[in-house]
Protein backbone atom coordinates (compact mmCIF):
# COMPACT_ATOMS: atom_id res chain seq x y z
CA UNK A 1 0.00 0.00 0.00
CA UNK A 2 1.33 3.51 -1.20
CA UNK A 3 1.81 5.50 2.30
CA UNK A 4 1.99 9.13 2.26
CA UNK A 5 3.50 11.01 -0.70
CA UNK A 6 5.42 14.17 0.04
CA UNK A 7 7.25 16.30 -2.89
CA UNK A 8 10.30 16.93 -3.29
CA UNK A 9 12.07 15.56 -0.96
CA UNK A 10 15.06 18.26 -0.83
CA UNK A 11 14.47 21.80 -1.55
CA UNK A 12 17.08 24.11 -1.21
CA UNK A 13 16.23 27.93 -2.77
CA UNK A 14 17.31 31.59 -2.18
CA UNK A 15 15.89 33.89 0.36
CA UNK A 16 12.42 35.82 -1.58
CA UNK A 17 11.00 32.99 -3.41
CA UNK A 18 8.40 31.13 -3.47
CA UNK A 19 8.26 27.10 -2.49
CA UNK A 20 5.70 25.06 -3.07
CA UNK A 21 5.43 21.99 -0.78
CA UNK A 22 2.96 18.84 -2.01
CA UNK A 23 1.37 16.04 0.08
CA UNK A 24 -0.61 13.25 -1.34
CA UNK A 25 -2.35 11.74 1.45
CA UNK A 26 -3.54 7.58 1.70
CA UNK A 27 -6.18 7.09 -0.08
CA UNK A 28 -9.52 6.80 2.09
CA UNK A 29 -8.26 8.93 4.79
CA UNK A 30 -10.11 12.12 5.59
CA UNK A 31 -7.47 14.37 7.89
CA UNK A 32 -4.62 15.68 6.62
CA UNK A 33 -1.60 17.82 9.17
CA UNK A 34 1.16 19.93 8.45
CA UNK A 35 3.85 19.65 10.54
CA UNK A 36 7.79 21.38 10.82
CA UNK A 37 10.32 20.14 12.39
CA UNK A 38 13.52 21.96 13.70
CA UNK A 39 16.62 21.30 15.59
CA UNK A 40 15.51 24.20 17.99
CA UNK A 41 11.46 23.81 18.64
CA UNK A 42 11.36 19.96 17.61
CA UNK A 43 8.05 18.81 15.61
CA UNK A 44 5.34 21.51 15.62
CA UNK A 45 1.63 20.78 14.07
CA UNK A 46 0.95 23.88 11.67
CA UNK A 47 -2.11 23.01 10.24
CA UNK A 48 -4.41 20.58 9.50
CA UNK A 49 -8.08 19.29 7.26
CA UNK A 50 -10.61 17.37 7.72
CA UNK A 51 -12.30 16.67 4.76
CA UNK A 52 -10.85 18.52 3.06
CA UNK A 53 -11.50 21.91 5.54
CA UNK A 54 -8.82 23.45 7.37
CA UNK A 55 -9.85 23.08 10.65
CA UNK A 56 -7.14 24.63 12.60
CA UNK A 57 -4.19 27.12 11.14
CA UNK A 58 -3.09 28.41 14.55
CA UNK A 59 0.08 27.18 14.15
CA UNK A 60 0.68 28.29 10.74
CA UNK A 61 3.74 31.05 12.10
CA UNK A 62 2.88 33.97 9.76
CA UNK A 63 0.76 35.21 6.76
CA UNK A 64 3.47 34.05 4.31
CA UNK A 65 2.40 30.65 5.19
CA UNK A 66 -0.39 29.25 3.28
CA UNK A 67 -2.15 25.36 3.06
CA UNK A 68 -4.73 24.62 0.48
CA UNK A 69 -6.40 21.17 0.12
CA UNK A 70 -7.98 21.49 -3.26
CA UNK A 71 -9.18 17.64 -3.11
CA UNK A 72 -8.99 14.46 -0.98
CA UNK A 73 -5.96 13.37 -2.70
CA UNK A 74 -3.93 16.88 -2.69
CA UNK A 75 -3.24 19.51 -0.49
CA UNK A 76 -0.38 21.77 -0.98
CA UNK A 77 1.84 23.97 2.28
CA UNK A 78 3.25 27.39 0.46
CA UNK A 79 5.59 30.03 1.57
CA UNK A 80 5.77 33.43 -0.05
CA UNK A 81 8.10 35.42 0.36
CA UNK A 82 10.87 32.46 2.18
CA UNK A 83 13.23 33.44 4.73
CA UNK A 84 16.31 31.33 6.10
CA UNK A 85 14.46 31.14 8.94
CA UNK A 86 11.85 28.73 7.25
CA UNK A 87 14.84 25.84 6.89
CA UNK A 88 13.53 22.27 8.39
CA UNK A 89 11.97 19.33 7.46
CA UNK A 90 8.15 19.61 7.02
CA UNK A 91 6.36 16.61 7.35
CA UNK A 92 2.64 15.99 6.03
CA UNK A 93 0.46 13.14 7.96
CA UNK A 94 -2.95 11.72 6.84
CA UNK A 95 -5.50 9.50 9.14
CA UNK A 96 -9.08 8.22 8.22
CA UNK A 97 -10.39 10.68 10.92
CA UNK A 98 -9.90 13.60 13.06
CA UNK A 99 -9.56 11.93 16.58
CA UNK A 100 -7.73 9.10 17.88
CA UNK A 101 -6.78 7.25 14.91
CA UNK A 102 -3.13 6.84 14.13
CA UNK A 103 -1.59 9.21 12.00
CA UNK A 104 0.66 8.40 9.07
CA UNK A 105 3.43 10.41 8.25
CA UNK A 106 5.36 11.12 5.00
CA UNK A 107 9.09 11.10 5.05
CA UNK A 108 9.41 14.86 4.55
CA UNK A 109 10.51 17.68 2.68
CA UNK A 110 14.06 19.00 3.77
CA UNK A 111 13.78 22.62 3.35
CA UNK A 112 17.32 25.06 2.94
CA UNK A 113 16.42 28.43 2.38
CA UNK A 114 19.71 30.31 1.63
CA UNK B 1 -2.49 20.66 27.00
CA UNK B 2 -1.46 18.17 29.32
CA UNK B 3 2.06 17.34 29.54
CA UNK B 4 4.18 14.17 29.74
CA UNK B 5 7.59 14.19 30.81
CA UNK B 6 10.25 11.66 29.51
CA UNK B 7 14.13 10.98 29.80
CA UNK B 8 16.29 12.18 27.55
CA UNK B 9 17.77 9.20 26.44
CA UNK B 10 18.11 5.45 27.50
CA UNK B 11 20.11 2.42 26.17
CA UNK B 12 19.74 -0.99 25.48
CA UNK B 13 21.62 -4.31 24.17
CA UNK B 14 20.03 -6.05 21.43
CA UNK B 15 17.43 -8.98 21.92
CA UNK B 16 16.80 -7.81 25.62
CA UNK B 17 13.36 -6.35 26.57
CA UNK B 18 13.11 -2.19 27.06
CA UNK B 19 11.06 -0.01 28.98
CA UNK B 20 10.38 3.25 28.42
CA UNK B 21 8.48 5.76 31.01
CA UNK B 22 6.70 8.13 30.79
CA UNK B 23 5.11 10.13 33.34
CA UNK B 24 1.67 12.33 32.86
CA UNK B 25 0.72 13.11 36.12
CA UNK B 26 -1.85 16.39 35.11
CA UNK B 27 -3.49 13.45 32.58
CA UNK B 28 -7.46 13.93 32.28
CA UNK B 29 -10.00 11.47 32.18
CA UNK B 30 -10.29 11.53 28.37
CA UNK B 31 -6.94 11.99 27.31
CA UNK B 32 -5.49 9.10 25.20
CA UNK B 33 -1.80 7.77 25.44
CA UNK B 34 -0.22 8.15 22.43
CA UNK B 35 3.00 6.66 21.81
CA UNK B 36 5.12 7.35 18.20
CA UNK B 37 8.29 6.75 17.23
CA UNK B 38 11.39 8.39 14.99
CA UNK B 39 13.98 6.93 13.22
CA UNK B 40 16.81 8.95 11.86
CA UNK B 41 15.63 10.85 8.80
CA UNK B 42 12.08 9.42 8.73
CA UNK B 43 8.94 10.54 9.74
CA UNK B 44 7.36 9.65 12.77
CA UNK B 45 5.77 6.66 12.97
CA UNK B 46 2.37 5.21 15.04
CA UNK B 47 3.25 2.53 17.54
CA UNK B 48 0.69 2.07 19.85
CA UNK B 49 -1.88 4.14 21.93
CA UNK B 50 -4.50 3.41 25.27
CA UNK B 51 -6.66 4.81 27.55
CA UNK B 52 -6.94 3.02 30.56
CA UNK B 53 -6.53 -0.81 29.99
CA UNK B 54 -2.95 -2.82 29.38
CA UNK B 55 -2.68 -2.80 25.19
CA UNK B 56 -0.58 -4.77 22.81
CA UNK B 57 0.11 -5.06 19.38
CA UNK B 58 2.60 -6.73 17.20
CA UNK B 59 5.21 -3.69 18.07
CA UNK B 60 4.83 -3.32 21.95
CA UNK B 61 3.10 -3.27 24.70
CA UNK B 62 1.95 -0.39 26.78
CA UNK B 63 1.56 -0.74 30.49
CA UNK B 64 -0.87 2.12 31.65
CA UNK B 65 -1.01 2.71 36.03
CA UNK B 66 -3.67 2.23 37.46
CA UNK B 67 -3.64 6.10 38.01
CA UNK B 68 -3.11 7.09 34.93
CA UNK B 69 -0.63 9.46 35.75
CA UNK B 70 2.21 6.95 34.22
CA UNK B 71 2.84 4.94 31.69
CA UNK B 72 5.42 2.29 30.44
CA UNK B 73 5.99 1.49 26.55
CA UNK B 74 7.65 -2.16 26.10
CA UNK B 75 10.02 -3.65 23.58
CA UNK B 76 9.88 -7.41 24.12
CA UNK B 77 12.84 -7.69 22.23
CA UNK B 78 15.22 -4.71 20.98
CA UNK B 79 16.26 -5.13 17.90
CA UNK B 80 19.08 -2.23 16.35
CA UNK B 81 16.10 -1.09 13.91
CA UNK B 82 13.86 -0.24 17.25
CA UNK B 83 16.86 3.01 17.87
CA UNK B 84 14.62 5.92 17.68
CA UNK B 85 13.38 8.57 19.30
CA UNK B 86 10.11 7.41 21.13
CA UNK B 87 7.79 10.25 22.04
CA UNK B 88 4.89 10.01 24.80
CA UNK B 89 1.98 12.04 23.78
CA UNK B 90 -1.33 12.96 25.49
CA UNK B 91 -4.37 13.09 22.83
CA UNK B 92 -7.48 15.07 24.10
CA UNK B 93 -10.40 12.62 23.42
CA UNK B 94 -13.46 14.54 24.62
CA UNK B 95 -13.27 17.65 22.09
CA UNK B 96 -13.03 17.44 18.24
CA UNK B 97 -9.03 18.08 18.22
CA UNK B 98 -6.71 15.70 15.97
CA UNK B 99 -3.84 17.25 17.77
CA UNK B 100 -0.76 15.74 18.97
CA UNK B 101 1.39 17.70 20.94
CA UNK B 102 5.10 16.09 20.23
CA UNK B 103 7.50 16.82 23.33
CA UNK B 104 11.12 16.25 23.17
CA UNK B 105 10.87 12.02 23.41
CA UNK B 106 13.40 9.68 24.65
CA UNK B 107 16.38 8.75 22.62
CA UNK B 108 17.01 5.10 22.31
CA UNK B 109 20.14 3.19 21.45
CA UNK B 110 20.35 -0.34 20.87
CA UNK B 111 23.99 -1.95 21.57
CA UNK B 112 24.73 -5.19 19.35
Amino acid sequence: DAGVIQSPRHEVTEMGQEVTLRCKPISGHNSLFWYRQTMMRGLELLIYFNNNVPIDDSGMPEDRFSAKMPNASFSTLKIQPSEPRDSAVYFCASSLSWDNQPQHFGDGTRLSIL
Amino acid sequence: DAKTTQPNSMESNEEEPVHLPCNHSTISGTDYIHWYRQLPSQGPEYVIHGLTSNVNNRMASLAIAEDRKSSTLILHRATLRDAAVYYCILRVGSSNTGKLIFGQGTTLQVKP
